[in-house]
């Protein structure tokens, strides 16, 4: 049973454009919600990460919106670079249980020039 | 800082054998989880350790094994291999198993050991 749905599967961005990731998640257990960035031939790095307090939180050109009624939670990147080009999952987890994420099936994202 | 390290990178095995997979978290970090990755089934949880026990577990058969020793290195054992066990298999650290401390409990994964299962 898949717990966190993620979409769009792949993604194709230009330099400069916003990249929108979403995710809906099913478990009301679950409340934190990291977002890991992989590299090919790279294990995943945490990128960003939120808890249901708060609906929104930024850093650099990353943004995480949550919306805990929907069980809804998006990631946005702004001012998209060819850098930016990896794929993306979204993860959650039950405080205490940190460590047991459920991630998303991830969504490859492409910047172009 | 030493970032954490899987070892052996790459392997091919054949059906029946056995493997096993070693990680050394980054120094300081007590808690180790394994997860498997594939492109049907994408990343999941096998196990994780903390302080030599295994504290959570995820829905793979017996065959995947587990076990922490006391410097906080990790090895993971699959036997009797299937074709479906080609996977990459990452390794992630961390400081505790909990979010209870904000930031104590970033998972820094390896760059994971890709088994090929003939």
């Amino acid at each position: 049973q898949q717990q966190v749905k993620q979409s769009p599967q792949s993604l194709i961005v230009q330099k400069g454009g916003i990249s929108i990731i979403n995710c809906a998640y099913e478990n009301t257990a679950f409340d934190y919600f990291p977002w890991y960035q992989q590299f090919p031939g790279k294990g995943p790095a945490l990128l960003i990460a939120i808890r249901p307090d708060v609906s929104e939180k930024k850093e650099g050109r990353f943004t995480i919106s949550f919306n805990k009624s929907a069980k809804q939670f998006s990631l946005h990147i702004m001012d998209s670079q060819p850098g930016d080009s990896a794929t993306y999952f979204c993860a959650a987890t039950p405080t205490g249980t940190a460590s047991k994420l459920t991630f998303g099936t991830g969504t490859r994202l492409q910047v172009t020039l | 800082k030493a970032g954490v390290t899987q070892t052996p990178r790459y392997l091919i095995k054949t059906r029946g054998q056995q493997v096993t997979l070693s990680c050394s978290p980054i120094s300081g970090h007590r808690s180790v989880s394994w997860y498997q990755q594939t492109p049907g089934q994408g990343l999941q949880f096998l196990f994780e350790y903390f302080s030599e026990t295994q504290r959570n577990k995820g829905n793979f058969p017996g065959r995947f094994s587990g076990r922490q020793f006391s410097n906080s290195r990790s090895e993971m054992n699959v036997s009797t291999l299937e074709l479906g066990d080609s996977a990459l298999y990452l390794c992630a650290s961390s400081l505790t198993v909990s979010v209870q401390r904000a930031g104590a409990n970033v998972l820094t994964f390896g760059a994971g050991s890709r088994l090929t299962v003939l």
